[in-house]
């Protein structure tokens, strides 16, 4: 079965520096990958995706993550955090039978300090 | 527009009543979910709805059951509620191959 590891339930940094949310998954194949992001009180809204091709990905908010087969990780990344950042990151992956249900992480709780 | 909608967005009520969670796409999707975060944020699959398939997590108590009147529409029925049905339930849809899934807002559930 798949599974998703966020590494780190809560990630604090300061406004300005690197963000680095981390993402392991386990399957047999390579799966289709996402990152979700949920503000308080909201709804998940899609952050970027790994299908096929370019394994650096780029998202929305200048986020991206790049996929590595060979460490079965899909890293978030974003060079320069705002305050508007501060939110709860999910990690998923697909699975591409079963009508792509999500199996999902456990997420990951951004703080940004000014 | 607002591309999933549900409603209501917040739901109390007494253990062993019966309720009723709304869902509704415009965006032409094939394929509907519905997930539960649970209190410690954590997100799990309950239900896949396709004109032509119904998958259901085995994990899900047959207390709950989908209802698809059309297309659009993936409607979430729990009967005799307990204190551990207290969650978010969040709808998602996606069309069939893409698997990129648009949440709505989610329905904040509380059971007394």
């Amino acid at each position: 079965a798949q599974s998703v590891t966020q590494l780190g339930s809560h990630v604090s940094v300061s406004e300005g520096a690197l963000v680095l949310l981390r993402c392991n998954y386990s399957s047999s194949v390579p799966p289709y990958l996402f990152w979700y992001v949920q503000y308080p009180n909201q709804g998940l809204q899609l952050l970027l995706k790994y299908t096929t091709g370019a394994t650096l990905v780029k998202g929305i908010n200048g986020f991206e993550a790049e996929f590595k087969k060979s460490e079965t990780s899909f890293h978030l990344t974003k060079p320069s955090a705002h305050m508007s950042d501060a939110a709860e990151y999910f990690c998923a992956v697909s699975d591409r039978g079963s009508q792509g249900n999500l199996i999902f992480g456990k997420g990951t709780k951004l703080s940004v300090k000014p | 527009d607002t591309a999933v909608s549900q409603t209501p967005k917040y739901l109390v009520t007494q253990m062993g009543n019966d309720k009723s969670i709304k869902c509704e796409q415009n965006l032409g999707h094939d394929t509907m979910y519905w997930y539960k975060q649970d209190s410690k944020k954590f997100l799990k699959i309950m239900f896949s709805y396709n004109n032509k398939e119904l998958i259901i997590n085995e994990t899900v108590p047959n207390r709950f059951s989908p209802k698809s009147p059309d297309k659009a529409h993936l409607n979430l029925h729990i009967n005799s509620l307990e204190l551990g049905d207290s969650a978010v339930y969040f709808c998602a849809s996606s069309q069939a191959g893409s698997y990129e899934q648009y949440f709505g807002p989610g329905t904040r559930l509380t059971v007394t």
